[in-house]
């Protein structure tokens, strides 16, 4: 299976300020696209953002954007003004191996949000 | 919005028991897919469907079999199951193999066996 890196099990962030998660992949595909999902406590899984492979412009969402750099094979998230209810786990999903519609989950980030 | 319903949140079996998931989904998607959640190991892809009647085995196929005779429905079959399965189980579709359009989620079947 394909190697998808969340290197942070656990993050915290005060209400109101700036954070970043993390997310590296492995591919071959060369126009793709990538997934942020959020899973709150209520457990369904929430599409957050989504960005575009061959686009040079990184995706915006309100207070979610991605820093997405394809020649690294990096696609962080951040989160400004973060409020209590971002507090959930966040999964990267990038395309799987050979595949542009089946998506490889990384092994997600919770983040607690402290008031 | 899309809807993606399954049947149950919470389901208890027994070791050896022969168990049902069913997902159902409304906006005519032609992707299905079955994951299995653990802590710590993320989404793993059990089984996909593209079609009715079609199927691909996922990373971990085993001990799991497939069905969808509709289109709208894509069940996911313990043949014999055993404590090594109890898990959460997630259901999501999407629109084809060709858009690239995000998965929808159902709210998740938490499966305990004894």
């Amino acid at each position: 299976a394909q190697t998808v890196t969340q290197s942070q099990p656990e993050m915290s962030v005060q209400e109101a300020e700036t954070v970043t998660l993390s997310c590296t992949y492995d591919t071959s595909e060369s126009d793709y696209y990538l997934f942020w999902y959020k899973q709150p406590p209520s457990r369904q899984m929430i599409l957050v953002i989504r960005q575009e492979a061959y686009k040079q412009q990184n995706a915006t969402e309100n207070r979610f954007s991605v820093n997405f750099q394809k020649a690294a094979k990096s696609f962080s998230l951040k989160i400004s003004d973060s409020q209590l209810g971002d507090a959930a786990m966040y999964f990267c999903a990038p395309p799987s191996r050979g595949s542009n519609y089946k998506l490889t989950f990384g092994k997600g980030t919770l983040l607690t949000v402290n008031p | 919005d899309v809807k993606v319903t399954q049947s149950s949140r919470y389901l208890v079996k027994r070791t050896g028991e022969k168990v049902f998931l069913e997902c159902v989904q409304d906006m005519d998607h032609e992707n299905m897919f079955w994951y299995r959640q653990d802590p710590g190991l993320g989404l793993r892809l059990i089984y996909f469907s593209y079609d009715v009647k079609m199927k691909e085995k996922g990373d971990i196929p085993e001990g799991y079999s497939v069905s969808r005779e509709k289109k709208e429905r894509f069940s996911l079959i313990l043949e014999s199951a055993s404590t090594n399965q109890t898990s959460m189980y997630l259901c999501a579709s999407s629109p084809d193999r060709y858009s690239n359009q995000p998965q929808h989620f159902g709210d998740g079947t938490r499966l305990s066996i004894l």
